[in-house]
């Protein structure tokens, strides 16, 4: 079946700091690839996508590269800020979707501190 | 502004009162779903509507009930709610339950069933 492992949290960072959250999945076929984080309070909100093997998504300074080959999409930032601090889930979407359905990891908190 | 709106974003209740958690979106998205978040669980879909008077069944369906009367709306009924349903719900909707695409989540409804 289909499923999405991301690494457990919290992760706790200062300011400046690298980051990468480690998201592996299982699927069959050819899935697209998400990241969606989640600010205290809010709804999750898309922040990056790789649909195709090789891709890479970017947005805010995050990215993501789609490797078929280890079956990962890896979450990394050069400088993380305090603003970043949220619950970042990693998900995917089956190439053959029934019910437009997003399978999500169970989520890795992040606190970034100053 | 684009966006999904629940309503109750909190309550409180106790087993076997009937609730309604509505959600209504203004983006005239054919997609529309129901997530529930536990901890460590990530989120995992409860029911989807692919379009008015189109429901089916997610993966943890049971003890829900959806309807899907206009486009823009998609409340979640709980008949007779039990302790273990005690959740954050969130709705999403999208232009169309593709694989490639976007959801855009509601700021979730959190219940607690006593």
């Amino acid at each position: 079946g289909n499923s999405v492992t991301q690494m457990e949290g919290p992760v706790t960072l200062s300011e400046e700091a690298f980051l990468t959250i480690n998201c592996t999945y299982t699927a069959t076929g050819y899935p697209s690839l998400f990241w969606y984080v989640q600010y205290p309070g809010e709804g999750l909100q898309l922040l990056l996508k790789a649909t195709k093997a090789d891709d890479k998504g970017s947005n805010k300074g995050f990215e993501a590269t789609y490797r078929k080959e280890t079956t990962s999409f890896h979450l990394e930032k050069g400088s993380v800020q305090v603003s970043d601090s949220a619950v970042y889930f990693c998900a995917l979407s089956p190439f053959y979707n029934q019910g437009g359905k997003l399978i999500f990891g169970q989520g890795t908190e992040l606190s970034v501190k100053p | 502004e684009a966006q999904v709106t629940q309503n109750p974003r909190y309550l409180i209740t106790v087993t076997g009162k009937k609730l309604t958690v509505t959600c209504s979106q203004n983006m005239n998205h054919e997609y529309m779903s129901w997530y529930r978040q536990d901890p460590g669980l990530g989120l995992r879909q409860i029911y989807y509507s692919m379009n008015v008077e189109v429901t089916d069944k997610g993966d943890v369906p049971e003890g829900y009930k959806v309807s899907r009367k206009e486009k823009r709306n998609f409340p979640l009924i709980l008949e007779s709610p039990s302790p273990n349903q005690t959740s954050l719900y969130f709705c999403a909707s999208s232009p169309s339950g593709s694989n490639t695409g976007e959801l855009f989540f509601g700021e979730g409804s959190r219940l607690t069933v006593l």
